[in-house]
């Protein structure tokens, strides 16, 4: 069955240092990867998507991400944090039921300090 | 342009009570989702729309819970005879993608705060 471990519910930072949110995924072939990001109130907003075309995936607001298939992970990092990245971030796989099914991991809370 | 909207923003409701929760997709998204995230937990596949099929249901936790999408758009969640474990943050998506697309992002609502007391 296909799901992700999302490692870390916190993760505390300082604004201008690097952020790194950490996933682990179970698949039996090639998944759809996704990391969405809920801020305090508001919907979920896709942050970046892994399609197998290209392992290192760059997304909004200075966010990317690398599929590595050795390590079965899909961390999320971006180099200087800002006080606006504070927010949940979800790794999301996609199950192949003849539409878009997705799994959500628990979430990580991203704390940034001054 | 206008995003997914769900109605009402937050609900109080007591136990043994039903309630309705809406979602109005982005128009000409033909698919549909209804998720739940309960607190410290991640999201929830309740349900999901495509078109004129027949909706997948898998995800509904109990015979309790229904929905329905009228003429391809509006969808509307029911909750019957509420408990508590069933207080939860409703999310509804829409998406452009049909079957066979895996990739295609999901556009989610804001989502319905469901208390039950």
């Amino acid at each position: 069955a296909q799901s992700v471990t999302q490692l870390d519910s916190h993760v505390s930072v300082s604004e201008g240092t690097p952020v790194l949110l950490r996933c682990n995924y179970s698949s039996s072939y090639s998944p759809s990867l996704f990391w969405y990001v809920q801020h305090p109130n508001k919907g979920l907003q896709l942050l970046l998507k892994y399609t197998s075309a290209a392992t290192l995936v760059k997304g909004i607001n200075g966010f990317e991400a690398e599929f590595k298939k050795s390590e079965t992970s899909f961390h999320l990092t971006k180099p200087s944090a800002h006080m606006s990245d504070a927010a949940e971030y979800f790794c999301v796989v996609s199950l192949n039921t003849g539409f878009q099914k997705l799994v959500f991991g628990t979430g990580t809370r991203l704390l940034v300090s001054p | 342009g206008a995003g997914v909207s769900q109605s009402p923003s937050n609900k109080v409701t007591e136990k043994g009570k039903d309630v309705e929760l809406r979602c109005d997709p982005i128009s000409g998204h033909t698919a549909l989702y209804w998720y739940r995230q309960s607190l410290g937990q991640g999201l929830e596949f309740l349900i999901y729309f495509q078109g004129n099929s027949a909706p997948d249901k898998s995800g509904l936790p109990s015979d309790r819970f229904s929905a329905e999408r009228t003429g391809g758009s509006v969808s509307t969640l029911t909750i019957q005879r509420t408990q508590q474990e069933d207080s939860a943050v409703y999310l509804c998506a829409s998406s452009l993608a049909g079957r066979g697309s895996y990739n295609s992002p999901l556009h989610f609502g804001n989502g319905t705060r469901l208390t039950v007391t």
